[in-house]
């Protein structure tokens, strides 16, 4: 059973596009993440949403939306796409805080052109 | 700003081989996780320190926590084929955020048969 499941495996889209990743977990955890992880490897968080509490990086441009029906999906809209958003976005979840595992799923390559 | 170097970058070596990977900081961390990622998949936690000083085994795999909690390595006896990876070191609870790791830029392995 996939613990962490992300879709689409890949997005290839034109610059300008709104576009959405769908996210969801299994494993009954509390905590949901979105990372981007850019060409050199860098992961870097982007969101982390807690029950129903949003925690926004203020790096993250607010053209990146995460939005949480319920607390087994977390999904990442990105309106007006640009070059620099090509990347690969992995979901993850745990259960509790920073210093508990980290699920992550397959992640999606997104390329804006 | 990087709070946690990796070093090295790329390390290429032989099956049978022993190798280190080193992550340091200047910042304090609560605790030090260390993931595996391959080619098109998520990273997976390998394991957790949390006490300055800890070192844990994993078969092959020697994991240490700085005394003073700002640094970190991973030491594998008998590299293996299936060793290869990025590894990625990631610092939880810097600056008291809750559920935020950070990550380090990773060390690509190559084990060669």
């Amino acid at each position: 059973d996939t613990a962490v499941s992300q879709t689409p495996k890949y997005l290839v889209t034109q610059m300008g596009n709104d576009k959405s990743i769908k996210c969801e977990q299994n494993l009954g955890h509390d905590t949901m993440y979105w990372y981007k992880q850019d060409s050199k490897k860098f992961l870097k968080i982007m969101f982390s949403y807690n029950n129903k509490e949003l925690i926004i990086n203020e790096t993250v441009p607010n053209r990146f939306s995460p939005k949480s029906p319920d607390k087994a999906h977390l999904n990442l809209h990105i309106n007006s796409l640009e070059l620099g958003d090509s990347a690969v976005y992995f979901c993850a979840s745990s259960q509790g805080g920073a210093r508990e595992k980290q699920f992550f799923g397959p992640g999606t390559r997104l390329t804006v052109l | 700003t990087q709070l946690l170097e990796q070093s090295p970058q790329f390390l290429s070596i032989q099956e049978g081989e022993n190798l280190t990977v080193y992550c340091n900081s200047s910042s304090v961390f609560s605790s030090l996780q260390w993931y595996r990622q391959e080619p098109g998949e998520g990273p997976v936690l390998l394991v957790t320190v949390v006490t300055g000083g800890e070192v844990k085994k994993l078969k092959r795999l020697t994991f240490q926590f700085g005394d003073a909690r700002k640094d970190s390595s991973l030491h594998i006896t008998a590299a293996q084929t299936g060793d290869t990876g990025l590894y990625l070191c990631a610092g939880g609870g810097y600056g008291g955020s809750q559920g935020n790791l950070i990550f380090g830029k990773g060390t690509k392995l190559s084990v060669k048969p």
